[in-house]
């Protein structure tokens, strides 16, 4: 799978948007991107996904650049339950494609 | 709710007993996952199973022995563990084949496993 870049942590205050940036510039033409967050001492969450354009739905919006190397995670209104890491995960195929490989993620934390 | 149940959610076993962690779900998916979270590490994948059949193993050591009945349990079984391997263990389910790049995978809530 190709690697994904992202911040160690990253701020926020609440009610304000965050925006959570992941670089993949060795990204292929199939491979998907998903993001996944953590909520402290739960297993991972299922945020969003996208291949080349931008996405919305109730939780968050994907944007992707249009080299497709780099894409953004928007939370619009940040609260104290969006304090979380936050995954930027490629998907796509060949060999060993089955998996969601995890990196570091961000630490996202909400400030009141 | 995920629709992935994992049991039990905390264990504390010795290092000489013998446990078996057991994950279940009935979304129709065929691709399940066991990973395992150290502290302050990211997760690792252990194994995973298309249509019950392992296709990865990343050098688990033999001490962990996983088994797929069918697609909608897996279990992991544990035999004389050590300290060290006290962590988070996470089940996830994902749909088979090509579907999987464009579909979400779901998560347990894991079994918090403490080896004393």
């Amino acid at each position: 799978d190709a690697k994904t870049t992202q911040p160690n942590s990253m701020e926020s205050n609440e009610e304000e948007p965050v925006h959570l940036p992941c670089n993949h510039s060795t990204i292929s033409g199939t491979d998907y991107i998903h993001w996944y967050r953590q909520l402290p001492s739960q297993g991972p969450e299922y945020v969003i996904h996208g291949l080349t354009s931008n996405v919305n739905n109730r939780m968050a919006s994907l944007a992707i650049a249009e080299d497709r190397k780099s894409s953004t995670l928007i939370l619009h209104r940040a609260t104290l339950r969006d304090a979380a890491v936050y995954y930027c995960i490629l998907r796509g195929p060949g060999a060993g494609s089955y998996q969601l490989t995890f990196g570091k993620g961000t630490k996202l934390s909400v400030i009141p | 709710e995920t629709g992935v149940t994992q049991t039990p959610r905390h264990l504390v076993m010795g290092m000489t007993n013998k446990k078996s962690l057991k994950c279940e779900q009935h979304l129709g998916h065929n691709a399940m996952y066991w990973y395992k979270q150290s502290a302050k590490k990211p997760l690792e994948l252990m194994f995973v199973y298309n249509f019950k059949e392992q296709t990865e193993n990343n050098s688990v050591p033999s001490r962990f022995s996983p088994e797929c009945p069918n697609s909608s349990h897996l279990f992991l079984h544990l035999h004389t563990l050590q300290p060290e391997d006290s962590a988070l263990y996470l089940c996830a389910s994902s749909p088979p084949g090509q579907l999987y790049m464009n579909t979400e995978a779901f998560f347990g809530q894991g079994t918090r496993l403490t080896v004393v």
